[in-house]
């Protein structure tokens, strides 16, 4: 079955270390979107990509990092540069130039 | 900046009521306006809103767009416990799929 997995599911972190949320798709889909999700704030876009190689900012892009090496992977690494990290994220997909997002199940990041 | 205010944003009800769920917005270079259903995880796509006026249906959910107003409702009918989860509003803009989402409604549907 076609879908996008987000490993791992459940994550706990000391200030001051980066951690990597790892987004696998196989949906053939171009685009890919990382998303934080906080109580009462709905989704913010964090970074995008809809090609190999080239990704944007998003919204609230300050103290995370992303890369886009092969078509069906969008690691997104948390540094400790940002200063809320916890939270829960998700990774989608798309066609591109498409409005329709498939979402991954997500990773909720606890940072201790 | 774009925006996109959702309406209430909680509620409860029994199971067989109606329920009404709102969304406006303010963008610019209007593209679409998706529904999307969270259930603790993965957001479930329900209907994506492109003309004023075309009612989209499933089952017992339905949706219409009023790009005049600049709002969109869900409306969900003989609403059951299966229905509770938190309801995601979205618009896209440009070229580029960029979508901005609302803070969500989260309905709750008592037995």
């Amino acid at each position: 079955d076609g879908g996008i997995t987000q490993s791992p599911k459940y994550l706990f972190r000391k200030e001051g270390q980066n951690v990597t949320l790892s987004c696998e798709q196989n949906l053939n889909h171009d685009a890919m979107y990382w998303y934080r999700q906080d109580p009462g704030q709905g989704l913010r876009l964090i970074y995008y990509s809809q090609i190999v190689n080239d990704f944007q900012k998003g919204d609230i892009a300050e103290g995370y990092s992303v890369s886009r090496e092969k078509k069906e992977s969008f690691p997104l690494t948390v540094t400790s540069a940002q200063k809320n990290p916890t939270a829960f994220y998700l990774c989608a997909s798309s066609m591109v130039g498409a409005n329709v997002l498939t979402f991954g199940a997500g990773s909720r990041l606890t940072v201790l | 900046e774009d925006k996109v205010v959702q309406s209430p944003l909680s509620l409860v009800v029994h199971e067989g009521d109606t329920v009404t769920l709102n969304c406006s917005y303010e963008v610019t270079n209007f593209r679409s306006l998706l529904w999307y259903k969270q259930e603790k995880k993965a957001p479930t796509f329900l209907f994506m809103l492109t003309s004023s006026g075309i009612e989209k249906k499933s089952g017992r959910l339905s949706s219409i767009l009023d790009k005049k107003e600049l709002f969109s409702i869900l409306n969900i009918t003989a609403t059951q416990t299966g229905d509770s989860a938190v309801y995601l509003c979205a618009v896209g803009t440009g070229a580029n799929s960029k979508l901005t989402f609302g803070k969500g409604i989260t309905l709750s549907v008592r037995p």
